[in-house]
């Protein structure tokens, strides 16, 4: 069955350093990959995908992510953050077959002076 | 601009009563999708559907129900609201494009409370 797993459930980190958001998924074959990320009280928003080709996928606000299949993991990250990037961060995985997502648990960073 | 609406945004209600939650999309998506969000669960897919007439259960089906009569609208009806359906509800939609890859736009969310 598919899964994905955020193994960090809440991060805090300084503005300015960087920044790496976790990602494992199981999936029998090639997947789909999101992220989303949610403001608080909003709803959520794509920051990136990974669908195909080069694995190293660049997305809005500077975020970016690597594919490894060797790993399965799909790791967000960020040079240097801001504080407005404070929000809950989920990664998803998508079947083709059926477009349906399936999300993690979530990821929620709060940013600190 | 297209998007997707939800309403209302809150709602508080009763164990027990009819709830139907709105969903509206402008970009003629033929898939459309409920989540509902819990702390520590993520979204979790309620219903979706590939088109009109078209409905499918998600993992967490029991006690919503779904019905797709034009492309914009995919209504999420509770039956008979139960405090365990205290959450947010999330609508969502996508192109179609079966087998390949796809992007799916959320709305808003509605906060339900179910007293």
């Amino acid at each position: 069955a598919q899964s994905v797993t955020q193994p960090d459930i809440h991060i805090t980190v300084s503005e300015g350093a960087s920044l790496e958001l976790r990602c494992n998924y199981s999936y029998g074959a090639t997947p789909y990959l999101f992220w989303y990320v949610q403001s608080p009280g909003q709803g959520l928003q794509l920051l990136l995908k990974y669908f195909s080709g080069d694995t190293l996928v660049q997305g809005i606000k500077g975020f970016e992510a690597e594919f490894k299949r060797s790993q399965s993991s799909f790791n967000l990250r960020k040079p240097s953050v801001h504080w407005s990037d404070a929000a809950e961060y989920f990664c998803a995985v998508q079947s083709g077959a059926t477009n349906k997502l399936i999300f993690g648990t979530g990821t929620l960073l709060a940013v600190q002076p | 601009d297209a998007e997707i609406t939800q309403s209302p945004r809150h709602k508080i209600t009763e164990t027990g009563r009819q709830v139907t939650l709105a969903c509206h999309q402008t970009w003629n998506h033929n898939n459309m999708f409920w989540y509902r969000q819990d702390l520590g669960h993520g979204l979790r897919l309620i219903h979706y559907s590939y088109g009109v007439q078209d409905t499918n259960k998600g993992e967490v089906s029991d006690g919503y129900s779904v019905s797709r009569s034009n492309t914009e609208d995919l209504p999420l009806t509770l039956e008979s609201a139960a405090s365990s359906q205290t959450s947010v509800y999330f609508c969502a939609s996508s192109a179609l494009s079966l087998g390949g890859s796809d992007t799916q736009y959320f709305g808003p969310g509605t906060r339900l409370t179910v007293l």
